[in-house]
């Protein structure tokens, strides 16, 4: 039931470009991202909604496949502020909020 | 500032002890949430409140006990704690409309552990 994320960790180079990617074995109606800093609240980014759409958020942008039960989540120039973990969090129904997490990516972009 | 509150941010305790954590949220929200987070595990989703009614317990075990007093406060009332329960806790809110792909605001959580 919980969704898996992969790549499990990644580094980066400022200015480089990532893709984490979420994957789940049941149907969804919403997919959403949040990120969290080291010793932070996580932060929202951004919901989708299944009929496949793309929404971008600066150069943050993500995409949702509900064919295929998966998101991605694509950080373009990557910024030293991208750095924490990023998790995607799964709702199979529109009950409200009851998010199943992926167990994380975190990310680090060094200068 | 999320607009969401937690206190205390780390608390120590004994196995026999009794404790509290505080949430409270200042963004008019109706839906109210704990997550626990272990290392290397992923956020689990514990109980959800929907104004002030508990509609979510995800079979957590009795030594954890919720209080949603008001749509603006919840409380986690932890008794003989096991070492594996150390963990983050961490409170979310949302608006509550029960239409999902709803928003959640999260605290910055109590760090939690258990001797």
């Amino acid at each position: 039931q919980q969704p898996v994320q992969s790549p499990q960790a990644v580094i980066l180079r400022e200015g480089e470009d990532a893709v984490i990617n979420c994957s789940s074995s049941k149907a969804l109606y919403s997919v959403h991202w949040y990120r969290q800093k080291h010793g932070e609240a996580p932060v929202f980014l951004m919901i989708l909604l299944k009929g496949g759409e793309q929404k971008g958020h600066d150069k943050i942008s993500a995409s949702f496949n509900e064919k295929k039960q998966q998101s991605s989540l694509y950080l373009t120039a990557s910024q030293l502020s991208y750095s924490g973990t990023y998790f995607c969090g799964t709702e199979i129904d529109n009950q409200g909020g009851k998010l199943i997490f992926g167990q994380g990516t975190e990310l680090s972009v060094k200068p | 500032e999320t607009g969401v509150t937690q206190t205390p941010r780390h608390l120590v305790m004994g196995m026999t002890n009794k404790k509290s954590l505080k949430c409270e949220q200042h963004l008019g929200h109706n839906a109210m949430y704990w997550y626990k987070q272990s290392a290397k595990k992923p956020l689990e989703l514990m109980f959800v409140y929907s104004l002030e009614e508990r509609v979510e317990n995800n079979s957590v075990p009795s030594r954890f006990s919720p209080e949603c007093p008001n749509s603006s406060h919840l409380f986690l009332h932890l008794h003989t704690l096991q070492p594996e329960d150390s963990a983050l806790y961490l409170c979310a809110s949302s608006p509550g409309e029960n239409r999902g792909n709803e928003k959640l605001f999260f605290g910055s959580g109590t760090q939690l552990s258990v001797l």
